[in-house]
């Protein structure tokens, strides 16, 4: 079934450490989105590609890198840098403007 | 002021009811409008999708659009338990990827 996989399910971060949430989908989507959401609040957009080899930033992209080396795939870095990471981090795709986004199930990232 | 505002919750209502979301957004050249259920600790799930002003209905679902006003609401009929859950509601800007998202609404049905 066609669908989008998040990895891993929880993930716990120490203080200073950088870590990598996957994203893949075989939905043949050309768009891709990372968003971060706090408890009771909505979806930010962290940040996002239409294209492969070529990303744009967010709105709260500090502290966060991506990569887009193929179609199906885009990973997130959450570094350093992001100095209050926890929280629920969605990922999502699309087949271009004027379409839904298929969403991920999730990884909820704790800083320990 | 926000691109995308929903009516603040949570909402309450009782089993069988109908449940009437409202959504609100300050683009005019808007294209797409969508409606996502989000049940607590889940991923968003698109429930609804709809791109002409006037009504669009799926089960129990009715969406409602008004470019004129900028308005888009969901309503859901016979109210089930299972219904209980935050609606997100999204606006695709003309010639955009991206989604611009509320913060949602959440509901309760009560038995």
């Amino acid at each position: 079934d066609g669908g989008i996989t998040q990895s891993p399910k929880y993930l716990f971060r120490k203080e200073g450490q950088n870590v990598t949430l996957s994203c893949e989908q075989n939905l043949n989507h050309d768009a891709m989105y990372w968003y971060r959401q706090d408890p009771g609040q909505g979806l930010r957009l962290i940040y996002y590609s239409q294209i492969v080899n070529d990303f744009q930033k967010g709105d709260i992209a500090e502290g966060y890198s991506v990569s887009r080396e193929k179609k199906e795939s885009f990973p997130l870095t959450v570094t350093s840098a992001q100095k209050n990471p926890t929280a629920f981090y969605l990922c999502a795709s699309s087949t271009g403007t004027g379409y839904g986004y298929t969403f991920g199930s999730g990884t909820r990232l704790t800083v320990v | 002021q926000k691109e995308v505002e929903q009516n603040s919750g949570p909402l309450s209502v009782p089993e069988g009811a109908i449940a009437s979301l409202n959504c609100t957004y300050s683009d005019r050249v808007s294209q797409s409008f969508f409606w996502y259920r989000q049940y607590s600790g889940k991923s968003p799930e698109l429930i609804m999708s709809i791109y002409s002003n006037g009504d669009k209905e799926d089960g129990r679902f009715t969406a409602q659009l008004n470019k004129a006003s900028q308005y888009v609401s969901l309503l859901i009929r016979d109210s089930q338990p299972s219904d209980s859950a935050t609606y997100l509601c999204a606006v695709n800007m003309y010639n955009d990827y991206k989604l611009s998202f509320g913060a949602g609404t959440t509901v309760t049905v009560r038995a």
